[in-house]
């Protein structure tokens, strides 16, 4: 089976950096992937990291290392709507076709 | 674009309801997929489709089936409902195998007395 370990909580204060870390173990590994998740809302995509190294959009990061199974997302210049639940997904091929399966989450609280 | 449109929002079953929930993607996406999500929890896959005529279990199966007759549309339909299946339920859709990213609908608070 797969399973994904994630921080349950991080706070940090606005403008720092954080780093939400994602170490997971699974068969038939594709790639990484990063949900972002506002209270009531709906999950949204954020990147996916297929290969190993760093991918950047904006001011979030993603990186990947598949020989230690492991994985974070960075957000610099954190502001106070980044305040959310924050998802590392693994794609991997069970069954029929690949899909992800999902961590519990780590909710990250922005303060002033 | 409309994206991934899930109904109903809310809706609240007596033990041992049935009730279908609707979710239609206008992107033309061929995979679609099924997630509950309990408080304070992660998604899990209930079952998923990688085209229309084609479905497969996922993670929590139980108590759940789907049906794809169209790319559009993908129902979930839950048949005597129970307390354990009060969650938030999520549709996605994805133009591939994820690479890209799943599109998820707004969810479906179900709620079981």
């Amino acid at each position: 089976g797969q399973s994904l370990e994630q921080p349950s909580e991080v706070t940090a204060v606005e403008g720092a950096i954080v780093q939400i870390n994602c170490t997971y173990q699974t068969s038939g590994f594709y790639g990484l992937s990063w949900y972002q998740q506002h209270d009531g809302g709906a999950p949204t995509f954020l990147s996916y990291n297929g290969l190993d190294g760093l991918e950047e959009t904006g001011r979030f990061s993603s990186f990947l290392s598949r020989s230690d199974s492991y994985g974070y997302l960075l957000l610099q210049e954190l502001q106070m709507k980044d305040s959310a639940s924050y998802f590392c997904a693994v794609r991997d091929r069970t069954g029929t076709a690949s899909k992800l399966t999902f961590g519990t989450g780590t909710r990250l609280q922005v303060t002033l | 674009n409309a994206g991934v449109t899930q109904t109903p929002k809310f809706r609240i079953l007596k033990i041992g309801q049935s009730m279908t929930l609707q979710c239609t993607q206008d992107m033309n996406h061929n995979y679609m997929y099924w997630y509950r999500q309990d408080p304070g929890m992660g998604l899990k896959l209930i079952y998923y489709s990688v085209g229309a005529g084609i479905t497969d279990k996922g993670e929590v199966p139980n108590g759940y089936n789907v049906s794809r007759s169209t790319t559009e549309d993908f129902p979930l339909r839950l048949e005597l409902a129970a307390p354990s299946q009060t969650s938030v339920y999520f549709c996605a859709s994805s133009l591939d195998r994820g690479i890209y990213g799943y599109t998820f609908g707004s969810g479906t608070r179900l709620t079981v007395v």
